[in-house]
């Protein structure tokens, strides 16, 4: 089964800070990857994505993660943080291949940016 | 155009009532799912269905009734609602090939009183 875990269910940074918002993951197979942002009373919205081309993946906003098989981690990070990332942010694991059924998330990270 | 729409945004209804949601989404994709999200902000999966066709069905009470009248429309019905039924509910699409990720719906505020 698939799984993943974000550590830190709250991260809070100054604005131009680095941002740093840790996943690992558990899966049997080469899984796919995902991180989203989901913004106060708004739907979860795809930051980036690992489907194993790249090691380093870069999304909107600035944000990258690095996938480390080694570490079985998918680490998102932006170098300086910005007032309008703070949201809550969700690390998914998918299996690969059609009709795979369901994208497993994590319990999230809220990410606080302080002026 | 919305690719995921959900309706109604905000629902508050009391104990014992039937009640529904309306996802449709115009993005061609051949699954969608519902996903619940609690006060904490996690996320679980309700049902996926895949053209129709129902692939997962976790373990939510047979109170909550999904229906797929086509693959851009799937439907949550819940019968008696209860207190703890209060959520927000997520409607999302995605291609088969699940390496392009989901598209949310904005969600629905289910409160129970």
């Amino acid at each position: 089964a698939q799984s993943v875990t974000q550590l830190g269910s709250h991260v809070s940074v100054s604005e131009g800070a680095l941002v740093l918002l840790r996943c690992n993951y558990s899966s049997s197979v080469p899984p796919y990857l995902f991180w989203y942002v989901q913004y106060p009373n708004q739907g979860l919205q795809l930051l980036l994505k690992y489907t194993s081309a790249a090691t380093l993946v870069k999304g909107i906003n600035g944000f990258e993660a690095e996938f480390k098989k080694s570490e079985t981690s998918f680490h998102l990070t932006k170098p300086s943080a910005h007032m309008s990332d703070a949201a809550e942010y969700f690390c998914a694991v998918s299996d690969r291949g059609t009709n795979a059924g369901k994208s497993t998330f994590g319990d999230g990270t809220t990410l606080t940016v302080k002026p | 155009d919305t690719a995921v729409s959900q309706t109604p945004k905000y629902l508050v209804t009391q104990m014992g009532n039937d009640k529904s949601i309306k996802c449709e989404q115009n993005l061609g994709h051949d699954t969608m799912y519902w996903y619940k999200q609690d006060s904490k902000k996690f996320l679980k999966i309700m049902f996926s269905y895949n053209n129709k066709e129902l692939i997962i069905n976790e373990t939510v009470p047979n109170r909550f009734s999904p229906k797929s009248p086509d693959k851009a429309h799937l439907n949550l019905h819940i019968n008696s609602l209860e207190l703890g039924d209060s959520a927000v509910y997520f409607c999302a699409s995605s291609q088969e090939d699940k390496r392009y990720g989901y598209t949310f719906g904005s969600g629905t505020r289910l409160t129970v009183v």
